[in-house]
């Protein structure tokens, strides 16, 4: 089975930073790969899928990158909306896995 | 409007068994895969399984297989996901949710939450 790397764990930003999380897959998965938000108590919410597509209704701030096995995913200009967990999963195949997932704290 | 509606939370004993369901509506439920996720207190999200209706097509991750079943009912637009014998380590919040072929988790149930202590 395919496993995915996520890193940080965690990381503390204040509004307005610009940020970065990183996923990692143990093969290649294309771009057979989403990104979710996360917060406390509620159901995950889809943001990025096929590693760069936007969901309808998510801010432009978010984006997504990369193919194969190195992804990213980068809020532009944090707002206070967006401190949450977020996970990467992939989906190549029937077998689907997530990352440990990063949970995005206020400095 | 895509929908997936969980039943509700369960507290149960150490040994007991448990069958949760996830309904549907607003979609071709038969023709759509559901998949269950796994949220232990505190703890990420871990993909357990999923199964297509029209066929019942099921795949398990290698985590949870033998550990739970997962079934479905297309007839009434739901899906099942249940347990023979709990343990204390079942203790989780499980989501269902919706996936096209070679599509990530588009729509989500509220989750339902089991409690499993003696």
């Amino acid at each position: 089975d395919i496993q995915m790397t996520q890193s940080p764990s965690t990381l503390s930003a204040s509004v307005g930073d610009r940020v970065t999380i990183t996923c990692r897959a143990s093969q290649s998965i294309s771009s057979w790969l989403a990104w979710y938000q996360q917060k406390p108590g509620k159901a995950p919410k889809l943001l990025i899928d096929k590693a760069s597509s936007l969901e309808s209704g998510v801010p432009s701030r978010f984006s997504g990158s990369g193919s194969g096995t190195d992804f990213t995913l980068t809020i532009s200009s944090l707002q206070p909306d967006d401190f949450a967990t977020y996970y990467c999963q992939q989906y190549s195949g029937y077998y689907h896995s997530f990352g440990q997932g990063t949970k995005l704290e206020i400095k | 409007e895509v929908q997936l509606v969980q039943s509700g939370a369960e507290v149960k004993k150490p040994g007991e068994s448990l069958k949760i369901s996830c309904k549907g509506s607003g979609y071709s439920f038969s023709n759509n895969w559901i998949a269950w996720v796994r949220q232990m207190p505190g703890k990420g999200l871990e993909w357990m399984g999923i199964i297509y209706p029209s066929d019942s097509n099921i795949r398990y991750s290698p985590s949870f297989q033998g550990q739970v079943t997962i079934s479905a009912d297309k007839s009434i637009s739901t899906a099942y996901l249940q347990w023979g014998s709990l343990k204390a380590s079942d203790t989780a919040m499980y989501f269902c949710a919706r996936h096209g072929d070679w599509e990530p988790l588009r729509n989500w149930g509220q989750g339902t939450l089991v409690t499993v202590s003696s």
